[in-house]
């Protein structure tokens, strides 16, 4: 079964507006992290945003929110202000049993390329 | 200062034949990592050591043998070559313990093979 799933493959936004990508995820394990990584055309892996699951509040980094419904185990990222630099794949992650111990590989999605439109 | 690094940037090489890719991280990280991305854009683990043992192996043809010289350095081996072994290979290191454990990555190498 897929751990990660991102159901978007591609998406179009409007400059200036805001776009949510949504994932997905599953593990019995109580304690995760999740993390959302942006790839531009150049190719590098650019670290975004992390979400703890005993975390209480959602995650932010600047115009970068991480809407997290645990109940729902998705972990929805928000863009908010798009910027023609925004357009690049992104995907979403997980590491499991990060307060376990032992060494858990962190598990990526299928990935979502957004667009931005001017 | 990179802070992985890996080389090189592009292989191109014919099928059956031997190559290797080299990656260095300089942020005293103890965990270090080879992936796999393939045309498709899939990122698939291939390996992770941890203070140069190695601790995830994924199933991966045995063509494939990565080395850790020592915790800052992880290369990667490919015996004889195949076409379906064209991909991006990154690199990427963490430190465990941390609060997030995030992955650094480094540029990527891309490999064809013809």
């Amino acid at each position: 079964a897929q751990k990660i799933t991102q159901t978007q493959p591609g998406m179009f936004v409007q400059e200036k507006e805001a776009v949510t990508l949504d994932c997905t995820y599953d593990t019995s394990d109580p304690s995760y992290g999740l993390f959302w990584y942006k790839q531009p055309s150049s190719g590098e892996m650019i670290f975004l945003i992390y979400q703890g699951s005993y975390d209480q509040q959602n995650a932010t980094e600047g115009r970068y929110s991480l809407n997290f419904q645990k109940a729902r185990k998705s972990a929805n990222l928000v863009i908010s202000a798009s910027q023609l630099g925004d357009s690049a794949m992104y995907f979403c992650a997980m590491r499991e049993g990060i307060y376990s111990g032992g060494y858990q590989k962190v598990t990526f999605g299928t990935g979502t390329k957004l667009q931005v439109i001017p | 200062d990179t802070a992985v690094s890996q080389t090189p940037k592009y292989l191109v090489t014919q099928m059956g034949n031997d190559k290797s890719i080299k990656c260095e991280q300089n942020l005293g990280h103890d965990t270090m990592y080879w992936y796999k991305q393939d045309s498709k854009k899939f990122l698939k683990i291939m390996f992770s050591y941890n203070n140069k043992e190695l601790i995830i192996n994924e199933t991966v043809p045995n063509r494939f043998s990565p080395k850790s010289p020592d915790k800052a350095h992880l290369n990667l081996h490919i015996n004889s070559l195949e076409l379906g072994d064209s991909a991006v290979y990154f690199c990427a290191s963490s430190q465990e313990g941390t609060n997030t454990g995030e992955l650094f990555f480094g540029e990527g190498s891309r490999l064809t093979v013809l």
